[in-house]
């Protein structure tokens, strides 16, 4: 049974930084890419970032570039999102989701609440 | 950037009747697109891929067609846990950005 526990939610502050953590399990981790889809509360679903299965190709909506880096450890199976910087536009739940972009986002797991707050 | 957008916004639906919900490419996507249905307090859930094949475990009820810019889900007796809010994806270009469309929700008429 394909698994996505994600981890390392919490309240910051404005300009502050979380790292996201998604364990994956299931699957083969590495014959697939990897996204992070967030929704903001009571809103709809925005893609934020995606890796190709060994972190070569990379990609980032608008509002997160050069501050938010996906990175993933395929010997650990697990897909991680440092994001820095925060604003409080960030807040949301962030799904870790199996799939690239350039395939159907197939696995979705349960999310991480990400609030940023003064 | 390809923008996909969704409608209605809002389908108010008698159970038992059918539910026909659009999403529109603002260019040709093939039939790279899925649609999903979130719950509420739930993780989104794939019900359909390649415009028309239906997920692992999906009802038959469920059916999805179109190409290029223009695709729709129908479903097609509507059942008390259909009521949700959908979802279309595209999935034709790299970086997806704007790959969702703005959802529509399917309510009790």
């Amino acid at each position: 049974e394909v698994q996505l526990v994600e981890s390392g939610g919490g309240v910051v502050r404005p300009g502050g930084s979380l790292r996201l953590s998604c364990a994956a399990s299931g699957f083969t981790f590495d014959d697939f890419g990897m996204t992070w889809v967030r929704q903001a509360p009571g809103k709809g679903l925005e893609w934020v970032s995606g890796t190709n299965w060994n972190g070569g190709s990379t990609g980032y909506t608008g509002s997160v570039k050069g501050r938010f880096t996906i990175s993933r450890n395929n010997a650990k199976n697990s897909l991680y999102l440092q994001m820095d910087s925060l604003r409080v536009e960030d807040t949301a739940l962030y799904y870790c989701v199996r799939g690239q972009g350039l395939s159907p986002f197939d696995y979705w797991g349960q999310g991480a609440l990400v609030i940023v707050s003064s | 950037e390809i923008v996909m957008t969704q409608s209605p916004a809002t389908l108010s639906v008698s159970p038992g009747e059918r539910a026909t919900l659009s999403c529109r490419a603002s260019q040709s996507i093939r039939t790279d697109l899925a649609w999903f249905q979130q719950k509420p307090g739930q993780a989104p859930r794939l019900l359909i891929y390649s415009a028309s094949t239906r997920a692992a475990g999906i009802p038959a009820r469920f059916s999805g067609s179109g190409s290029g810019t223009d695709f729709t889900l129908t479903i097609s007796s509507l059942q008390s846990e259909d009521f949700a809010v959908y979802y279309c994806q595209q999935y034709n270009i790299w970086p997806p950005e704007g790959t969702f469309g703005q959802g529509t929700k399917v309510e009790i008429k």
